[in-house]
This record gives structure tokens, sequence and C-alpha cells, in this order.
């Protein structure tokens, strides 16, 4: 099974600042690499797909890069709505599986 | 647009099993156009994939799981069902039907979430 890795586990900013977590996966997925956002008591929604794409009425300060086994999800200027917890997910091959999460917190 | 609503018991008892369903509205089940997952988040945890269905009803599941869940589409009520057998407490968690679209081949991610559903092994 391919495991996927995020870091930090938190990151403490204040609004404004330009934020950039790391996914890695323990082998190569291609671009088959997705972000979730997920803000308490709600489920996960879709951020980036294919690594780059942004999903359907995700703010372009939302932007992915990467391929293989390393990636980045970077968020331009973090407003007070962006403070959640962010899962990467790989679905290059089964099975798919998700990272265990960052959690962006206000400083 | 594609909208999910898990359904079942809140409460089941170890050794069990844990049965939901999940009507899909906006498009029909075995549509090409999109695939169906189960994801089950325990409480203060991470994400955890369960399996997957295509619109075939070809079916895949987390090896950790494979022996005791199985996921299913019924086409005459256009909706999902997980049965997950010989529950224990570590499966308590928010349960999650989510779903992707398809186009040309390609399928994209899970851009389709249910609300989700506690589900209590005790």
């Amino acid at each position: 099974d391919i495991v996927m890795t995020q870091s930090p586990a938190t990151l403490s900013v204040s609004p404004g600042e330009r934020v950039s977590l790391s996914c890695r996966a323990s082998q190569g997925v291609s671009r088959n690499l997705a972000w979730y956002q997920q803000k308490p008591g709600q489920a996960p929604r879709l951020l980036i797909d294919g690594a780059s794409t942004r999903a359907t009425g995700v703010p372009g300060r939302f932007s992915g890069s990467g391929s293989g086994t390393d990636f980045t999800l970077t968020i331009s200027s973090l407003q007070s709505e962006d403070f959640a917890v962010y899962f990467c997910q790989h679905y290059n091959n089964w099975p798919w599986t998700f990272g265990p999460g960052t959690k962006v917190e206000i400083k | 647009q594609v909208q999910l609503q898990e359904s079942g018991p809140g409460l089941v008892k170890p050794s069990q099993t844990l049965s939901l369903t999940c009507p899909v509205s906006g498009s029909f089940i075995n549509s090409h156009n999109y695939y169906w997952s189960w994801v089950r988040q325990p409480p203060g945890k991470g994400l955890e994939w369960i399996g997957y269905i295509s619109n075939s009803g070809t079916t895949h599941y987390n090896p950790s799981l494979v022996s005791r869940a199985l996921i299913s589409a019924d086409t005459s009520k256009n909706h999902l069902s997980l049965k997950l057998s010989a529950v224990t407490a570590a499966d308590t968690a928010v349960y999650y039907c989510a779903g992707g679209s398809c186009a040309d081949g390609l399928c994209q991610a899970f851009g389709y979430w249910g609300q989700g559903t506690l589900v209590t092994v005790s």
C-alpha cells in the first residue's frame, strides 16, 4: 500500500500569510493526487484534483503542485475561513489512501 | 447536482453487522459519469478509505477491511449500501458516502460527499 505523509502536523499562522503544506507518497502516484479541506463537523471538501486542478468554486488563492512522490498545497493569503484541516489523497492504484492531515490554526 | 445522504443505525453492538445506505440524487447510480465510495473517520482522527464501486458494479476494498466489508449499489432504489460485519469498538466512526465524476475514462477525486453519519459500536 502507498503510505501518504503530510507535514507539518500543525501549522500556526496569521491571516494574510502565505502557507505551504507538504504531502509525500511512499511510491510514485503520478499526478493522481487530491487535496481536501475539512472544517469541524463538516464533510471534507475537494480543493485540488490531479495535483494542480482547482475544483469548481475553489478560490484562486489555493494552488497545488507536484508529481510523483512530492506535492504541495499553497494558500497564497490565508483568510479566516481557511483555518481547517487539510488532507491529501492518492488515487493512482488500489488501495486509495489518505494522508494524516495538516491542521492550519490561528496564530 | 449530485447529492448524497447517509442513513442507518447510530448504535451497533459488537460482533454485529453495521449497515448503512446512501440514496443518490441528481444522477443515476449506474451512470458512466460517476463512481462511488465509502470513507470513514474515527472521532478526532483522519480519513480512511473503505472501498469503491464503479458504475458497472466493480468493487475494490481497503485490504484491512476486505474480509468484512461489502459495498453494493441498488439501481432500483438508486442508493449505495455498506455492510461491515463483526464490528468492534475500533469501527466507531463517522461514515461518509462519496463520489467522483468521470469523463472520457478519466475520473476525478471525491467531488461529492454526504454529510456523514456517526456510528458507535458499543
